[in-house]
């Protein structure tokens, strides 16, 4: 059973802090890694995904990735309220199938 | 805006009664998925396309089939509904362009069974 983990939280930040997100999965043989966004009563909201071990930015957000640790994390510089949401990761194997962890819901506190 | 549409965005039904959702792309993506959203469960596969016709069983599809008939569309059907098949049902697309695994999803169908 693959399984992907992330604090439920809440998470709470204040306004222009950076917000870390954390997230661990059990197969070793995942490929593929992404954070969705997800507000209340929407649907999730690709905002990044990454391949490679390492750091891969794009504006606010940051996503890092170790396989060896089986780890992956998105950090949110200079956080915003309009970043209040659910944020959720995901794991593909070699079947183009994802896994979901349960997500993490973040407030920015203005 | 991936192109997706969900139909109904809404229903209400009574246990026993079969139900259909169904998912419209307008972008020929070749991968079509079904999840459902439950709280304390997060987003949960129950099947997925890989092409016309090409269908497979993901973690939770007991109670649900799916069929492919064309690109554009792919239906989930509750064969006959059950109190624990309310949910919030999501499609997603992937495989846009080469090996992209990327899945985008649509605004999903609440479903209510009473």
């Amino acid at each position: 059973q693959k399984e992907v983990e992330q604090n439920s939280g809440p998470l709470s930040v204040p306004e222009g802090a950076i917000a870390s997100l954390n997230c661990t999965y059990s197969d070793r043989g995942s490929q593929s890694f992404f954070w969705y966004r997800q507000y209340s009563g929407k649907s999730p909201e690709l905002i990044m995904f990454i391949y490679s071990n390492g750091d891969k930015e794009d504006g606010r957000f940051t996503a890092q990735l170790n396989k060896a640790s089986q780890y992956v994390s998105l950090l949110i510089r200079d956080s915003q309220p309009s970043d209040s949401a659910t944020y959720l990761c995901a794991v593909t194997g070699s079947a183009r199938q994802l896994t979901f962890g349960s997500g993490t819901q973040l407030t920015v506190l203005p | 805006d991936a192109g997706i549409t969900q139909s109904p965005r809404h229903k209400v039904t009574e246990t026993g009664t079969p139900v259909t959702l169904r998912c419209h792309q307008t972008e020929n993506h070749r991968y079509m998925y079904w999840y459902r959203q439950d709280p304390g469960h997060g987003l949960r596969l129950i099947h997925y396309s890989y092409g016309v016709k090409d269908t497979d069983k993901g973690e939770v599809s007991d109670g649900y089939s799916v069929s492919r008939s064309k690109t554009e569309d792919f239906l989930l059907t509750l064969e006959s509904a059950t109190s624990s098949q309310t949910s919030v049902y999501f499609c997603a697309i992937s495989g846009t362009s080469g090996s992209s695994y990327e899945q985008y999803f649509g605004p999903g169908t609440r479903l209510t069974v009473t």
